[in-house]
């Protein structure tokens, strides 16, 4: 099947620092990425609607500016979290949708833990 | 809005099946999708259902659709301890292709040797 990976899958930074996290699509083309945040114990928050060579659609209340979001290929997005503070760390998972399928299925990544200290 | 409402917790025993249900609200929902998350993991999709289908089956899962209730269930049959995670219920949000997904907080099966 359709395999998403992240990379780090764990990372750990200083306040005020700004930490890269990437969303690769290994086996199929992914004209649209997803970005999710999960708090422990919750459900998946949609951040933003990455679309492969324009702008990144950002859910309300989602500071565009503080998660920065690049789409260049149909194989890679990248999320950028400028400035983290504490509150910033949470798991964020990404997924892309195989546009391949008839159902139109989101794959997954395994996640990425960022802790800010 | 759209909301997808799930119970957060079920303990069952192995061997026996397990019943995970799923309220959703968007009537114009297409597909609706079953997820599965084991700690520290991404979600793995298990099995979605189109909307115009009652009941689908693979393997030991059974999903139930009723659309009037908006209503959706997975059964687990004969559960093992490596079903053990969370269960995500889904809903494709608006109509056609190209709607977000709107997730549930997640049941969490717990099973018992």
């Amino acid at each position: 099947g359709a395999v998403v990976s992240q990379h780090p899958s764990r990372v750990i930074c200083k306040s005020g620092t700004s930490v890269k996290i990437e969303c690769r699509s290994l086996d199929f083309q992914a004209t649209t990425m997803f970005w999710y945040r999960q708090f422990p114990k919750q459900s998946l928050m949609l951040m933003a609607t990455s679309n492969e060579g324009s702008k990144a659609t950002y859910e309300q209340g989602v500071e565009k500016d503080k998660f920065l979001i690049n789409h260049a290929s149909l194989t890679l997005s990248t999320l950028t979290v400028t400035s983290a503070h504490p509150e910033d760390s949470s798991f964020y998972i990404c997924s892309a949708r195989d546009r391949g399928t008839y159902y139109n299925e989101q794959f997954f990544g395994p996640g990425t833990r960022l802790t800010v200290l | 809005g759209e909301d997808v409402e799930q119970s957060l917790f079920l303990s069952v025993r192995e061997g026996d099946s397990s019943v995970i249900n799923c309220t959703y609200t968007d009537s114009s929902s297409t597909y609706l999708y079953w997820y599965k998350q084991e700690p520290g993991a991404g979600l793995q999709l298990l099995t979605y259902i189109f909307s115009n289908m009652d009941m689908k089956q693979d393997q030991r899962l059974t999903v139930l659709l009723n659309k009037k209730d908006k209503h959706l269930s997975l059964r687990i049959a004969d559960t093992q301890t490596g079903d053990s995670a969370i269960y995500f219920c889904a809903e494709k949000s608006g109509g056609g292709s190209q709607g977000n997904l709107i997730f549930g907080k997640g049941t969490k099966l717990s099973v018992k040797p």
